[in-house]
């Protein structure tokens, strides 16, 4: 059962607008919520992190906002540049481990 | 600092052979995991440990085997090789709930398996 599911497969942005990248999720325990950013043939990268006791957090370009209330997760990137474009993952943790969304492909133009 | 190292990058097996996928870290991390994607899929979790001489079964287990001797290394084996194990593999590590958890991950760069 997805416990993390992330709906949109991939996403296309012009270069200079916002990209919004979602997340929804089932398990009220999840404590903490993070965004990783993946390249083809690399590992997953970690980009920025939400404790559950908040609702936003701002690093440069990037920022998650957390509605618990609705269990969803977003990561907003303004403005989207083209080394933007890569596989984005929103995981969630509990206990021992991360869970994992399906990934979104996000395709910067420019 | 290399962070988490996996070894082969790349590696054909037959069905049937046995394989070791390599994987240490050197940031003293206490937990590290192993996970695999597959295609259109998310990263679903073997096994993972919180500590040296300390494993536990993740989501999909089956087929596999691991053991932590040491804090840096979390080898994953792979016996009797299935068409159903060819994927990607990565290994990650972090300190563990607080600290870790505010950063996530370490990931090694993965290892791409297939078997046929």
């Amino acid at each position: 059962d997805q416990q993390v599911k992330q709906n949109s497969p991939s996403l296309s942005v012009q270069e200079g607008r916002i990209s919004i990248l979602n997340c929804d999720y089932t398990n009220s325990m999840f404590d903490y919520f993070l965004w990783y950013k993946k390249y083809p043939a690399e590992g997953p990268t970690f980009l920025i992190s939400i404790s559950s006791i908040k609702d936003k957090n701002e690093d440069g370009r990037f920022t998650v906002f957390l509605n618990k209330s609705a269990k969803h997760l977003s990561l907003h990137i303004v403005p989207s540049q083209p080394g933007d474009s890569a596989v984005y993952f929103c995981a969630a943790s509990t206990g021992n481990q991360f869970y994992f969304g399906t990934g979104t492909s996000l395709t910067v133009i420019p | 600092n290399a962070g988490v190292t996996q070894t082969p990058k790349f590696r054909i097996l037959k069905i049937g052979q046995s394989m070791t996928l390599q994987c240490t870290q050197d940031m003293n991390h206490n937990y590290m995991y192993w996970y695999r994607q597959d295609p259109g899929m998310g990263l679903k979790l073997i096994y993972y440990s919180v500590g040296a001489g300390i494993t536990d079964k993740g989501e999909v287990p089956n087929g596999y085997n691991v053991s932590r001797s040491t804090t840096e290394d979390f080898p994953l084996r792979l016996e009797l090789a299935a068409p159903s194990q060819t994927s990607v593999y990565f290994c990650a590590s972090t300190y563990g709930p607080g600290t870790g958890w505010v950063y996530g991950y370490t990931f090694g760069s993965g290892t791409r398996l297939t078997v046929v």
